[in-house]
């Protein structure tokens, strides 16, 4: 079926271990985006990438880095984990942001 | 700062109810999106408003854009159990901001 794809699902890491979350879209979107959902917090951006080569930071860029490696892919990584990125992060697509967004199932990261 | 408020936080009720839900904000949104999202994943877009006073339908479910296009009501006619889950809405002007949502569970 056709939409975005998220890897991994779930990832338990260690406090200053790094990881890199992997996003593919198939829809031909320009615009690729990463949230993180916390309880109480709703969906905040990360980072986003308006198109293929342009990457801007949202309302929580800090301890996070992406790379929008192609049209399809967008890729965020952690470079040295902190109990405080405990979340469930989406990554999502969209033609246009006016008109919705097309959200990957998640990844559920846990730092202890 | 863009804040979306939505209410209620939480919502439980018995199936065959009726029930609307509110999106607000002091802000005006070139479009209101809705989302319904299930335990374990992802948002998933119901409907884009972009007219202020504009209704859209999809099937027991009423979407309305308010005239400012300041804020929305989802109505949800005889609801189901099917309609469980976290209903987001997000408005957009130069970026999408999204609301802390309402929870929804409808018992059987």
């Amino acid at each position: 079926n056709a939409g975005v794809t998220q890897t991994p699902k779930f990832q338990v890491l260690k406090t200053g271990q790094s990881m890199t979350l992997q996003c593919a879209q198939d829809m031909n979107h320009n615009s690729m985006y990463w949230y993180r959902q916390d309880p109480g917090m709703g969906l905040r951006l990360i980072y986003y990438s308006a198109s293929e080569g342009t990457t801007d930071k949202g309302e929580v860029p800090n301890g996070y880095n992406v790379s929008r490696l192609n049209k399809r892919e967008f890729s965020l990584r952690l470079e040295s984990a902190a109990p405080s990125q405990t979340s469930v992060y989406f990554c999502a697509s969209s033609r246009q942001a006016n008109y919705g967004y097309t959200f990957g199932s998640g990844t559920r990261l846990t730092v202890v | 700062t863009q804040l979306l408020e939505q209410s209620p936080q939480f919502l439980s009720i018995q199936e065959g109810e009726n029930l609307t839900v509110y999106c607000n904000s002091s802000s005006v949104f070139s479009s209101l999106q809705w989302y319904r999202q299930e335990p374990g994943e992802g948002p998933v877009l119901l409907v884009t408003v972009v007219t202020g006073g504009e209704v859209k339908k999809l099937k027991r479910l009423t979407f309305q854009f308010g005239d400012a296009r300041k804020d929305s009501s989802l109505h949800i006619t005889a609801a189901q159990p099917g309609d469980t889950g976290l209903y987001l809405c997000a408005g957009a002007r130069d970026k999408v901001i999204f609301g802390p949502g309402t929870s929804l569970s409808v018992i059987p």
